[in-house]
């Protein structure tokens, strides 16, 4: 089994809607983050949670909230669904390393599109 | 200006070529460089660590900083269709516990057999 894993892997919703992407991992690890990658601009940071109780806005929060309900959970919601949130979105777990290094681990990525 | 500049590519070489990927950044204070390979649908995964200027070998691959040019590189040697993704550069920053990753935008590679 896939150590951080996302569902819905593909979803079309409408402006307007609100829908919930949702993220889950047996790596044990407590930093979760959500990215969403566009074409020409890579990944861009939307939230990250270095524990269940610590929720951070990342780089383009806006539009986007989250919830920590567990170590191994974390769920990204569009309230009010855009057209231009239509992106693929990623899930990532990491843990600190020795000497500073940090890999950070992503799920399959959700694909979706706001019509 | 974006803080980290990557071309998009995308890049197509012949079987056995080498292959060099380049990323440019304008933030002194990163301090630890990564690359991704991210297959097509797929989400990226790290292929190569490093935390000081100098190079860094790993089988066919091989990255390069130089902090003083703040250019870092990645070299595949002997390439093959199997390294044909998109290379995502990527850079840290220590900020007391806020260790986030800032991300270059890729470059596609295709290698033909």
């Amino acid at each position: 089994d896939a150590d951080v894993t996302q569902t819905p892997r593909n979803r079309i919703t409408k402006t307007g809607k609100r829908i919930m992407l949702e993220c889950s991992q047996t790596k044990g690890h407590d930093r979760m983050y959500w990215y969403r990658q566009d074409p020409g601009l890579g990944l861009r940071l939307i939230y990250y949670s270095f524990d269940v109780k610590d929720i951070n806005k990342g780089e383009i929060s806006d539009g986007y909230s989250v919830s920590r309900q567990a170590q191994a959970k974390f769920s990204l919601s569009l309230e009010s669904a855009i057209p231009n949130q239509t992106a693929l979105y990623f899930c990532a777990t990491s843990e600190p390393g020795d000497r500073g290094q940090e890999t950070q681990y992503f799920g399959p990525g959700t694909r979706l599109l706001v019509l | 200006q974006k803080e980290v500049e990557q071309d998009p590519g995308p890049l197509s070489v012949p079987e056995g070529a080498i292959v060099s990927l380049n990323c440019t950044y304008s933030n002194s204070a990163f301090q630890y460089f990564m690359w991704y390979r991210q297959y097509s649908r797929k989400g990226p995964e790290l292929l190569m660590y490093t935390y000081s200027s100098g190079n860094k070998e790993d089988g066919r691959f091989t990255a390069q900083v130089d902090k003083s040019s703040k250019y870092i590189s990645l070299f595949i040697r002997d390439s093959q269709p199997s390294d044909s993704a998109t290379y995502l550069c990527a850079m840290s920053i220590t900020s007391g516990s806020a260790r986030q990753l800032t991300f270059g935008s890729g470059t596609q590679l295709t290698v033909l057999p």
